[in-house]
Order: structure tokens, then C-alpha cells, then sequence
């Protein structure tokens, strides 16, 4: 049965830092991963989604990597900013369609 | 930019009650999701359907569950009689083929 953990559970950090959000999973056998935001009490928007067979994916501020083997994926935030507080979830496409959730992140980005 | 809405935000409903949630997909998107979380848990997936039917579901879409496509455009969960422990935020999602999956804002559903 596929797991996804994600660590920390927590991250406070001042404006202006770099971060490392990390996630890791249990099976390889993976379709995709994609990684979400998700404001208090609101729906999720996907940030990035990386193919199984991809290394990386970038879109502005934000970077992903995907090491399928070990079974891990890391989200990058550079240059963060207040804007950027939430929960960051990460997720697996394990089977056809069904997407299997870390817990997520907690992010807060202090002015 | 396209995007996936459902109906309603917010649901209060008595113990033993039926209700309906609702979501219009992506017009174009031919696969659709309902997941649901509850408070402080992680996201679940509850079932995807295809071609009007359900193509895959978990252990908790059980009989209480069911989900239909009732027109083009909607798509709906129902659950028959509800119980405290199906309160939670449920979320429906669409995409093409194993492709990103667009999620809509929510239903927070409180059953009392």
C-alpha cells in the first residue's frame, strides 16, 4: 500500500529565504507527483506536476525534483515571501487515477 | 482559466440525512474525482469515474456512496444516510488522462 510522508510537519522561516520541502513514498511505481497549496479552509491548487519520468520541474519561484528509485521528491521555494504561507501537500498517482496524499507542510513566511 | 466549482460551500445536516454535493468539472476533462479530508487528516481519495461509470473506488466509498454524472456538465456525490464521522471538507477534481488533476474550492459538509 502506498505511504507519503512529508517533512518537517512545520516550517517557520523569514522573508527571503530559500526552503526545502521534502516528501517521500513508498512505492516506486508511480505514474506522477504532484505537488499542491492549499490556503486555510480552501481547495488545492497544483503548484507542479512531474512525470514519472522526469527529473524536474520548474515553474517560477518554485522547483521539484523527482528521484523515483529512492522514492522521494523535494519542492524548492526560492526567495520566499509571505504570500507563499500554506500548507503544501504533496501527492502520488499510484494506480490509474487515484492520487495518494502526504499530510503536508506547514509553511509561514514572517515579513 | 477554466476551473472546478461546487455546490455548496457550506452543508449542515441532521444525523441519518441524505445530501447531495455538486461539482461542475472542466468542461473539457473527461475523468472526475471526489476526495474528501477530514479536519487536520490528510486528503483521501474516494472514487473516480470514467465513461459514466465508476472506475476505481476506496474501502470508504461503501453503499452509503454514490456518485452520478446526471447531465454534460454536473457531477454529483450522494450520500444516503449520513453519520458524525462523514463530516469533512469534500473535494471534487477532473483532469484528461493521468494528467494534472484540478481541484475545486470544497464542501465542507457538518453532520450533527
Amino acid at each position: 500500500k502506498q505511504e507519503v510522508t512529508q517533512i518537517p510537519a512545520a516550517l517557520s522561516v523569514p522573508e527571503g529565504e530559500n526552503l526545502v520541502l521534502n516528501c517521500s513514498f513508498t512505492d516506486s511505481a508511480i505514474y506522477n507527483l504532484q505537488w499542491f497549496r492549499q490556503d486555510p479552509g480552501k481547495g488545492l491548487t497544483s503548484l507542479l506536476l512531474i512525470q514519472s519520468s522526469q527529473r524536474e520541474q520548474t515553474s517560477g519561484r518554485l522547483n521539484a525534483s523527482l528521484d523515483k528509485s529512492s522514492g522521494r521528491s523535494t519542492l524548492y521555494i526560492a526567495a520566499s515571501q509571505p504570500g507563499d504561507s500554506a500548507t503544501y501537500l504533496c501527492a502520488v498517482l499510484a494506480g490509474f487515477q487515484k492520487l495518494v496524499f502526504g499530510t503536508g507542510t506547514r509553511l509561514l513566511v514572517s515579513p | 482559466e477554466p476551473e472546478v466549482t461546487q455546490t455548496p460551500s457550506h452543508q449542515v445536516t441532521q444525523m441519518g440525512q441524505e445530501v447531495i454535493l455538486r461539482c461542475v468539472p472542466i468542461s473539457n476533462h473527461l475523468y472526475f474525482y471526489w476526495y474528501r479530508q477530514i479536519l487536520g487528516q490528510k486528503v483521501e481519495f474516494l472514487v473516480s469515474f470514467y465513461n459514466n461509470e465508476i472506475s476505481e473506488k476506496s474501502e470508504i466509498f461503501d453503499d452509503q456512496f454514490s456518485v452520478e454524472r446526471p447531465d454534460g456538465s454536473n457531477f454529483t456525490l450522494k450520500i444516503r444516510s449520513t453519520k458524525l464521522e462523514d463530516s469533512a471538507m469534500y473535494f471534487c477534481a477532473s483532469n484528461k488522462e493521468k494528467e494534472t488533476q484540478y481541484f475545486g474550492p470544497g464542501t465542507r459538509l457538518l453532520v450533527l
